[in-house]
């Protein structure tokens, strides 16, 4: 059975910084790209980051872009997620989802982590 | 950048037939996936690649894509599946090419 959990979520000063855990299972990790999508209280899905099965190819949100930076460990079966100079937009429940490839449909998430940004 | 639109909410009775669209500047071109959101879950992939349904998924969940408008309709609806749903495409032209919708609330009346 497929599983993807995410951890490292929590609350954060504005300006902080977190780092996000996705622990997977169930599947061949490192034959799989991975992504980021989060989404703030209300409000609808926003694509964060997705990274390509060899880390070849990332690519991220404008929203992002220069703050977070999107890693995986292939021996651990895990995905990353560093989150620096957090900002109150960021607030969200974040969810790792897999991809067969980086430009593929997102076929297994995981049950998402909130991020709360805030003084 | 590449943008989705979604109308924000479709009604419709059981039994009925529900279609939910998502306009994108030649979406006939790109793949579009379609997710389902029920309140306090993670989204569920329902179709993909425009079509395509992943196993598990009921008959009852169809998708077209052409010109400028993708379809996703959901036949004899039922309460269940009052959710949000997401169109997605992938943008090759783009330095941020993956793209969300903005939802569309289904609800069933």
């Amino acid at each position: 059975e497929v599983q993807l959990v995410e951890s490292g979520g929590g609350l954060v000063k504005p300006g902080g910084s977190l780092r996000l855990s996705c622990a997977a299972s169930g599947f061949t990790f490192s034959s799989y790209s991975m992504n980021w999508v989060r989404q703030a209280p209300g409000k609808g899905l926003e694509w964060v980051s997705s990274i390509s099965s060899s880390s070849s190819y990332i690519y991220y949100a404008d929203s992002v872009k220069g703050r977070f930076t999107i890693s995986r460990d292939n021996a651990k079966n895990s995905l990353y997620l560093q989150m620096n100079s957090l900002r109150a937009e960021d607030t969200a429940v974040y969810y790792c989802a897999r991809g067969e490839q980086v430009d593929t449909a997102f076929d297994y998430w995981g049950q998402g982590t909130l991020v709360t940004v805030s003084s | 950048s590449y943008v989705l639109t979604q109308p924000p909410s479709v009604s419709v009775a059981p039994g009925q037939t529900a279609r939910i669209t998502c306009g994108g500047n030649n979406i006939g071109s790109k793949s579009v996936h379609w997710y389902q959101q029920k309140p306090g879950q993670a989204p569920v992939l329902v179709v993909y690649d425009d079509s395509d349904r992943p196993s598990g998924i009921p008959e009852r969940f169809s998708g077209s894509n052409s010109g400028n408008t993708a379809t996703l309709t959901i036949s004899r609806v039922e309460a269940g599946d009052e959710a949000d749903y997401y169109c997605q495409v992938w943008d090759s032209s783009s330095d941020h090419p993956r793209v969300f919708g903005g939802g569309t609330k289904l609800t069933v009346l």
